[in-house]
């Protein structure tokens, strides 16, 4: 079975400042990686997935993210938040041969501040 | 393109009531997922659709919960004498199949509210 762990429910940050969103991941198989964000009262749009090729994958919106096998991490970053960044942001898993079902984090609110 | 649509996106019921939730995916998705959001528990998977066949049904949560998918495209999930418990956003995705199996990008759509009073 996969899980995700994702520190921190709530980061707050300036705007301009750095975003580094934390997300663990636990599986027996090489998994797919994903970041959704989610804005109120919407639906889950892809930022980015890892899928075996590239660790450094790049997204939308300027974000990317590693996988770091070793410390099985898949934290997500942007250089410089921008007020429209605020959102909540889940990781997720999921692995081939099981239907690609996708196992969430449990989310991280992201407050950008002037 | 259209997007994954679901309808209604809000819907209001009382303890006791059936609902229907409907899910339209993006045309030729073969593969149809439904998912609960809610406070307590967070994003969890209910059911994975590949065409009208439902292999993997291990997140529905209790037999009150049903779906079905017909001709390859739209789905309903149904919840039968609705608790309290059930008020979440149901939201449902698809992706695109190849060889069988579904690609690993799941396409959301806006998602249903449910409130249960």
């Amino acid at each position: 079975a996969q899980s995700v762990t994702q520190l921190g429910s709530h980061v707050s940050v300036s705007e301009g400042a750095l975003v580094l969103l934390r997300c663990n991941y636990s599986s027996s198989v090489p998994p797919y990686l994903f970041w959704y964000v989610q804005y109120p009262n919407q639906g889950l749009q892809l930022l980015l997935k890892y899928t075996s090729a590239a660790t450094l994958v790049k997204g939308i919106n300027g974000f990317e993210a590693e996988f770091k096998k070793s410390e099985t991490s898949f934290h997500l970053t942007k250089p410089s938040a921008h007020m429209s960044d605020a959102a909540e942001y889940f990781c997720a898993v999921s692995v081939t041969g099981g239907g690609n079902k996708l196992t969430f984090g449990t989310g991280t609110q992201l407050k950008v501040e002037l | 393109g259209a997007g994954v649509s679901q309808s209604p996106s809000n819907k209001v019921t009382e303890k006791g009531k059936d609902v229907e939730l409907r899910c339209d995916p993006i045309s030729g998705h073969t593969a149809l997922y439904w998912y609960r959001q809610s406070l307590g528990q967070g994003l969890e998977f209910l059911i994975y659709f590949q065409g009208n066949s439902a292999p993997d049904k291990s997140g529905l949560p209790s037999d009150r919960f049903s779906a079905e998918r017909t001709g390859g495209s739209v789905s309903t999930l149904t919840i039968q004498r609705t608790q309290q418990e059930d008020s979440a956003v149901y939201l449902c995705a698809s992706s695109f199949t190849s060889g069988g199996a579904p690609q690993e990008t799941q396409y959301f759509g806006p998602g249903t509210r449910l409130l249960v009073l």
